[in-house]
């Protein structure tokens, strides 16, 4: 079973720093390329970030471009956003997510509130 | 970006009545590789969104075969063909056929 669990959210000042993660199980990790999207309360869904499966190839949404970073290490099945400089408006759900342009499977989502 | 716009934004629905959603982009969703990458998804209140259906037509294993997507080009459907107390709760379109992805912004059926 293909699973995906986000973890790391958590309380932030504006301005502040985060690292949230999400481990995979149930597939072959180091083949699939993955994807983090967040969801702000009562909204809709955005996508922020790709990476590739050997991180060769990296996009990020033009919102978050120059102070997030994605990465990933498939030695522990794992996919990380680093995520700086961070502003109200980054408050949301942070789901990771298999697969470009098929998103096949979503994480429960962990939840980043940047407030003071 | 390509904008994907939905309607209705809301959907009253009745309990064994067809409903329909409408999902047009901005521009053609034809990749160059002949897939077109357009994908549908519900999210149940409370609940991470689910994959319905991919590449306009193709129905996720486990979803009920009352749900059907169908179109081309710059315009899309979902069709429930007999709606059950399950299907509450926002369907969003998808491209994926273009860099940045973007969503539709999600259709509320409620009973």
């Amino acid at each position: 079973e293909v699973q995906l669990v986000e973890s790391g959210g958590d309380v932030v000042q504006p301005g502040g720093s985060l690292r949230i993660s999400c481990v995979a199980s149930g597939f072959t990790f180091d083949t699939y390329s993955m994807n983090w999207i967040r969801q702000a309360p009562g909204k809709g869904l955005e996508w922020i970030s790709y990476i590739s499966s050997g991180s060769s190839t990296i996009y990020y949404a033009d919102s978050v471009k120059g102070r997030f970073t994605v990465s990933r290490d498939n030695a522990k099945n794992s996919v990380y956003l680093q995520m700086n400089s961070l502003m109200a408006e980054d408050t949301a759900v942070y789901y990771c997510v298999r697969r470009n342009a098929l998103l096949d499977y979503w994480g429960q989502g962990t939840l980043v509130t940047v407030s003071s | 970006d390509v904008v994907v716009t939905q309607s209705p934004l809301s959907l009253p629905v009745t309990l064994g009545q067809p409903a329909s959603i409408s999902c047009r982009s901005g521009q053609s969703l034809v990749h160059s590789d002949g897939d077109t990458y357009l994908n549908w998804f519900l999210q149940r209140p409370g609940q991470s969104p689910r994959r319905l259906i991919y590449k306009v037509s193709n129905r996720d294993s486990g979803v009920p075969d009352r749900f059907s997507g169908s179109g081309s080009g710059t315009d899309f459907t979902l069709k429930i063909s007999r709606v059950e107390a399950e299907d509450v709760g926002v369907y969003y379109c998808m491209q994926g056929t273009h860099w940045p992805l973007t969503f539709g912004g999600g259709t509320k059926v409620e009973i």
